[in-house]
């Protein structure tokens, strides 16, 4: 049973660059059959995808972010990390890591998540 | 980008009624559509994947249909601990998108 748990800075000023660790547990990051996921949600928003990479280092990134967004992985201690620059006030939201099993049948889907993190962009 | 619409985006019930949630996505996705239940201040909760196979744990009240464009989220027999958002996911392809959600509260 995997847990994952975000870490990082809760309060980001504008323009500069917000960066959150998950760190995966119960079971090793470097297997297959997973993809390692970014979600975020604005305040009584719904939810976004900001993109994954799997274990081999292939990254996938919302078009809408991908000039802003880096997502890297650490083996050696089971995290994988997001970084997004210029930040705005609109970028405060909740952000979630979370897996997204790769099943059968070419089917995938966001099975466990993190708890979440409130990152806000302030001066 | 795969646009996914969900209908309503609120509705109201009571305990024991039968609520059908419906998604809609502007080009086919096969049946490679996800339920999500997210309740306040905590993540979403994996319901059904693949538009109709229900997540290990799930409760049997909870089903899904649908194909290429069209799906239904339906919850027999409403229980109190299901009054929360309701969010589809398409896994077509990327960006993966969701729903604008579906709130579902007491009568």
């Amino acid at each position: 049973q995997l847990q994952l748990q975000e870490s990082g800075s809760g309060l980001v000023k504008p323009s500069q660059t917000l960066s959150l660790t998950c760190t995966v547990s119960g079971g090793s990051i470097a297997s297959g059959g997973y993809s390692w996921s970014w979600i975020r949600q604005a305040p009584g928003k719904g939810l976004e995808w900001i993109g994954y990479i799997y274990s081999g280092g292939s990254t996938y990134y919302n078009p809408s972010l991908k000039s802003r967004v880096t997502i890297s992985i650490d083996k050696s201690k089971n995290q994988f990390s997001l970084k997004l620059t210029s930040v705005t006030a609109a970028d405060t939201a909740v952000f979630y890591c979370a897996a997204q099993t790769l099943g059968s049948g070419y089917y995938s889907y966001f099975d466990y998540w993190g708890q979440g993190t409130l990152v806000t962009v302030s001066s | 980008d795969i646009q996914m619409t969900q209908s309503p985006s609120s509705l109201s019930a009571s305990v024991g009624d039968r609520v059908t949630i419906t998604c809609r996505a502007s080009q086919s996705i096969n049946t490679y559509l996800n339920w999500y239940q997210q309740k306040p201040g905590k993540a979403p909760k994996l319901l059904i994947y693949g538009a109709s196979r229900i997540q290990n744990g799930v409760p049997s009240r909870f089903s899904g249909s649908g194909s290429e464009t069209d799906f239904t989220l339906t919850i027999n027999s409403l229980q109190p601990e299901d009054f929360a958002t309701y969010y589809c996911q398409q896994s077509y392809t990327t960006p993966r998108t969701f729903g604008q959600g579906t709130k579902l509260e007491i009568k």
